[in-house]
């Protein structure tokens, strides 16, 4: 099925550094929602953006919905070990939610 | 407040057997979604219910895989014959659709299906 491309597909970061992905598609979608997801595990739900060029933040996690509505970016300031994870971006533009391919964090203490 | 409950966490069975998946969404939502993640394709939407009605079904890879709603609370995803590429992790999501996008889908933890 279709999928978003998430990047970068993995990083390997020490405590305390900033983290940043995201998420570009070649559709416009009207949501972008962000997850994140731990081993064995559902995805949770971190931050949601319904307007083009809106920032929202979520504790140390800001996210923003891009102007040309065809990508999001995620950020994560000051990161700790439970940041450790994989993030899912998630479009949504008619009635279907299309997630991307992750981005695997490690962080390192 | 209970989340979407998902059962078994884990089914291990043999190629051939019939396997059901069961899920209980979020009380008061009316939109319902099975997934299917795997390292390979990640997360791929199998098919959808709204107010117990299946919506789009177009994700179900194949005639073997079925799925129901029979209330607003209990949905199951039943596949049959089982085969050994249907080994994967199969969560179940629910939401509370209105008019509008403004729409958040919520996860159950999955259960983890490994076909023999």
């Amino acid at each position: 099925g279709q999928q978003l491309n998430q990047s970068p597909q993995s990083m390997f970061i020490q405590e305390g550094e900033d983290v940043s992905m995201n998420c570009t598609s070649s559709s416009i979608f009207n949501t972008w929602l962000w997850y994140k997801q731990e081993p064995g595990e559902g995805p949770v739900l971190l931050i949601a953006l319904y307007k083009a060029g809106e920032l929202t933040s979520n504790g140390r996690l800001t996210a923003q919905f891009g102007i040309t509505r065809k990508d999001s970016f995620l950020n994560i300031s000051a990161s700790i070990p439970s940041d450790v994870g994989i993030y899912f971006c998630a479009g949504r533009n008619t009635d279907k939610l299309i997630f991307g391919t992750g981005t695997r964090l490690q962080v390192f203490p | 407040d209970a989340g979407v409950i998902q059962s078994p966490r884990h089914e291990v069975t043999e190629m051939g057997q019939e396997v059901t998946l069961r899920c209980k969404p979020i009380s008061g939502h009316n939109s319902l979604f099975w997934y299917r993640q795997t390292m390979m394709r990640g997360l791929e939407l199998l098919i959808y219910f709204n107010n117990n009605v299946p919506i789009d079904d177009s994700g179900m890879p194949e005639d073997r895989f079925s799925a129901k709603m029979p209330n607003a609370s209990f949905s199951t995803l039943k596949i049959q014959p089982s085969e050994p590429r249907d080994s994967a992790v199969y969560f179940c999501a629910s939401s509370y659709r209105t008019q509008g996008l403004r729409e958040k889908l919520f996860f159950g933890s999955g259960t983890q299906l490994s076909v023999l």
